[in-house]
C-alpha cells in the first residue's frame, strides 16, 4: 500500500542552525509529494510540492526539499532556522493513485514532525 | 476572501450527544474534505466530496456522516459522540482534484468528548 513515513516525531534545533526533516514514501511510480506546515492552533499551509522536473524544490519561508528516488525520500531543509519556524511539519502524497491517476485530490499524510526552536 | 472557515472552534460533548461541524469555503472549490488529527497519527481522511450533492467515505468514516447540500458548505455530523472521537477536525478544499493541486485548510475544530 502507498504510504508516507516521517521517522522523527520531535526535533529540537537552535535558532540559526540548519534543519533537515525526513520523509520517506512508498509508491510504485514517481509520486507527487507535498510538505505542509501547521503553526500552533492553526490549519495547515502548503510549503512546497514536487510533481516533476527538477528534484530540488523551493518553497515559501526559505524552505526547500529534495526528491531522491534512489532513497525514496523527500526531505525538507532550511539553512538557518528562525524561532517562528517552530511548528509541526507534515509530508503528504496523493492517496490511492500514482502520478496521473485519479485520487480525487485526497492526501495521505505522514505522522508529522514537531519542530522546537531554542533561542 | 476568507478562504476556508470552520464553526465552532471548540466544543465539549458528553458521550452520546450529537453535533454538526460546519465548513465553509468562498473559493468556489469543487472538492472538499474532512480530516481528523490525532497525536502521532498525522491527518486521516474521514469523508470527502467531489461536488455539490455528492459524498464518499475516506479512511476512517465510522461514526460520522456528511452532507454537501451547497457547493460552499460541507457538514460533518456526529450522531452519537464517543470518547474515541476526541480529536482536532480539519476541513480542506481543492479547486480541481488533480494530484498536484494544493488543498486549502481551515483553522480546525477541537472536539472533546467526555
Amino acid at each position: 500500500a502507498q504510504s508516507v513515513t516521517q521517522p522523527d516525531i520531535h526535533i529540537t534545533v537552535s535558532e540559526g542552525a540548519s534543519l533537515e526533516l525526513r520523509c520517506n514514501y512508498s509508491y510504485g511510480a514517481t509520486p507527487y509529494l507535498f510538505w505542509y506546515v501547521q503553526s500552533p492552533g492553526q490549519g495547515l499551509q502548503l510549503l512546497l510540492k514536487y510533481f516533476s522536473g527538477d528534484t530540488l524544490v523551493q518553497g515559501i519561508k526559505g524552505f526547500e526539499a529534495e526528491f531522491k528516488r534512489s532513497q525514496s525520500s523527500f526531505n525538507l531543509r532550511k539553512p538557518s532556522v528562525h524561532w517562528s519556524d517552530a511548528a509541526e511539519y507534515f509530508c503528504a502524497a496523493p492517496s490511492g493513485a500514482n502520478a496521473g491517476g485519479t485520487s480525487y485530490g485526497k492526501l495521505t499524510f505522514g505522522q508529522g514532525t514537531i519542530l522546537t526552536v531554542h533561542p | 476572501n476568507a478562504g476556508v472557515t470552520q464553526t465552532p472552534k471548540f466544543r465539549v460533548l458528553k458521550t452520546g450527544q450529537s453535533m454538526t461541524l460546519l465548513c465553509a469555503q468562498d473559493m468556489n472549490h469543487e472538492y472538499m474534505y474532512w480530516y481528523r488529527q490525532d497525536p502521532g497519527m498525522g491527518l486521516r481522511l474521514i469523508h470527502y466530496s467531489v461536488g455539490e450533492g455528492t459524498t464518499a467515505k475516506g479512511e476512517v468514516p465510522d461514526g460520522y456522516n456528511v452532507s454537501r447540500l451547497k457547493k460552499q458548505n460541507f457538514l460533518l455530523g456526529l450522531e452519537s459522540a464517543a470518547p474515541s472521537q476526541t480529536s482536532v477536525y480539519f476541513c480542506a478544499s481543492n479547486a480541481i482534484a488533480g494530484v498536484a493541486n494544493e488543498q486549502f485548510f481551515g483553522p480546525g475544530t477541537r472536539l472533546t468528548v467526555l
